[in-house]
């Protein structure tokens, strides 16, 4: 059974820094792109970074560039996103995706952390 | 502003047939395939379809996928109670180098 299970999250002031895990089972991890996406209250899915199975290729959304970044290690399954520089409007639960064979889109999803930028 | 538009709610009876649509550009649904998601309230997104009309093991047949040009669309049949949910559709867009989503859709079952 594939798990993703994310952790990391919480409060965090304007201009901090936080850094999110997510720990995959199940599959072989090294055989998949990943991702995260992230919802803010009340709101629609957001795409947020993708990097691929050899981790050499890696996207962000505009949004994002410059203050976070993806990273895998493959030989512990886990994928992490580091966030620096946070603002109130990255205020939203991450999600850690698992893409669909061959794809970035996802095919599996975490539970989901919640990370709160507020001062 | 999402790069893809979704109505932003869909309502239907128990047991009609109900369509949501999702409305791109030739970077994105005109070139990739598109996901849809199912997000039931509090609950993390699923994969409904995949590369446009395949259903992952497990997903009833009454939901069904399609594609034409730079649009795309959801179809449920046979509506039931737990199909109230937020669907989501999505592609790669080849402009901006990343996932695009649809500001999703909020079916109602009345």
């Amino acid at each position: 059974e594939v798990q993703l299970v994310e952790s990391g999250g919480g409060l965090v002031k304007p201009g901090g820094s936080l850094r999110l895990s997510c720990a995959a089972s199940g599959f072989t991890f090294s055989d998949y792109s990943m991702s995260w996406v992230r919802q803010g209250p009340g709101k629609g899915l957001e795409w947020v970074s993708s990097i691929n199975s050899g981790s050499s290729h890696i996207f962000y959304a505009d949004s994002v560039k410059g203050r976070f970044t993806i990273s895998r290690d493959n030989a512990k399954n886990s994928l992490s996103l580091e966030m620096n520089s946070l603002r109130v409007e990255d205020t939203a639960v991450y999600y850690c995706a698992r893409g669909y064979s061959g794809s970035y889109l996802s095919e599996y999803w975490g539970q989901g952390t919640l990370v709160t930028v507020s001062s | 502003q999402s790069v893809l538009t979704q109505s932003p709610s869909a309502s239907g009876t128990p047991g009609q047939r109900v369509t949501i649509s999702c409305s791109g550009s030739t970077s994105n649904i005109g070139s990739n395939f598109v996901y849809w998601y199912q997000q039931l309230p509090g609950t993390a997104p699923k994969l409904l379809i995949y590369r446009n009309n395949q259903l992952p093991s497990g997903v009833p047949d009454r939901f069904s996928g399609s594609k034409s040009g730079t649009s795309a669309s959801l179809a449920i049949s046979g509506l039931r109670s737990e199909d109230e949910a937020d669907y989501y559709c999505a592609t790669w867009d080849n402009s901006l180098s990343g996932q695009a989503f649809g500001g999703g859709t909020k079916l109602t079952v009345l």
